[in-house]
């Protein structure tokens, strides 16, 4: 079964600094990954997706996303945040090889960016 | 730029009534979840639609839940009798197509609270 871990619940960065989101996951196939945020009172918001190709895929925002295969993490990064970032970020992932799957979601993480 | 939609925003219930939550999705759409998100846990898969009919639904989704899409736009969740640990935001959401590769497009979610 797949599964999805962000190991960190909060993540604080001072504006204009790097931010790094973290995330592993687990399937059985090649991974589907995809990363959605969720500001206040929003539903959750399509950022950035992974299904092959560059392991490096950019998305809305300024955000990217590096794949890495041999430590299962599709890590979410912004070369310089903005105080607007402050949201709650859900990575999800799908298994390739087993067919309509539903979307696996990690426990999300919240950052904060202070000006 | 389209948007999946919720109503209500936020639904108060006395436990043993029946709720029902609707959503309009994005209208080129033609698959359809529900999801849902215990306060401080992860966002879980519930069920998904298409052609009129459930592809998928995970062991959350009992007896007491039901889906319907009554009409050309409306896509609902039923929830017969509910009960205290039914209290969560739920989360509709659409994609064009069933592909795992498909990203999904959410709405803002209606908090339900059963007293």
């Amino acid at each position: 079964a797949q599964s999805v871990a962000q190991p960190e619940d909060q993540v604080n960065v001072a504006e204009g600094n790097p931010l790094t989101v973290k995330c592993t996951y687990s399937v059985s196939g090649n991974p589907y990954l995809f990363w959605y945020v969720q500001y206040p009172n929003r539903g959750l918001q399509f950022l950035l997706k992974y299904i092959t190709g560059d392991n490096l895929v950019k998305g809305s925002y300024g955000f990217e996303a590096e794949f890495n295969k041999s430590q299962t993490s599709f890590h979410l990064k912004k070369p310089s945040a903005l105080v607007s970032d402050s949201a709650l970020y859900f990575c999800a992932v799908r298994d390739s090889n087993s067919g309509n799957t539903p979307l696996v979601f990690g426990k999300g993480t919240r950052l904060s960016v202070i000006a | 730029e389209p948007e999946v939609t919720q109503t209500p925003s936020h639904q108060v219930t006395q436990m043993g009534q029946e709720v029902i939550l609707r959503c309009v999705p994005i209208s080129n759409h033609l698959y359809f979840y529900w999801y849902r998100q215990i306060l401080g846990q992860k966002v879980e898969f519930l069920v998904s639609f298409y052609n009129n009919e459930i592809s998928e639904k995970s062991e959350i989704f009992d007896d007491q839940f039901s889906v319907e899409r009554p009409d050309g736009s409306n896509f609902t969740l039923k929830i017969r009798s509910t009960k205290l640990e039914d209290s969560a935001m739920y989360f509709c959401a659409s994609s064009v197509g069933l592909a795992d590769y498909n990203e999904q497009f959410f709405g803002p979610g209606t908090r339900l609270t059963v007293l």
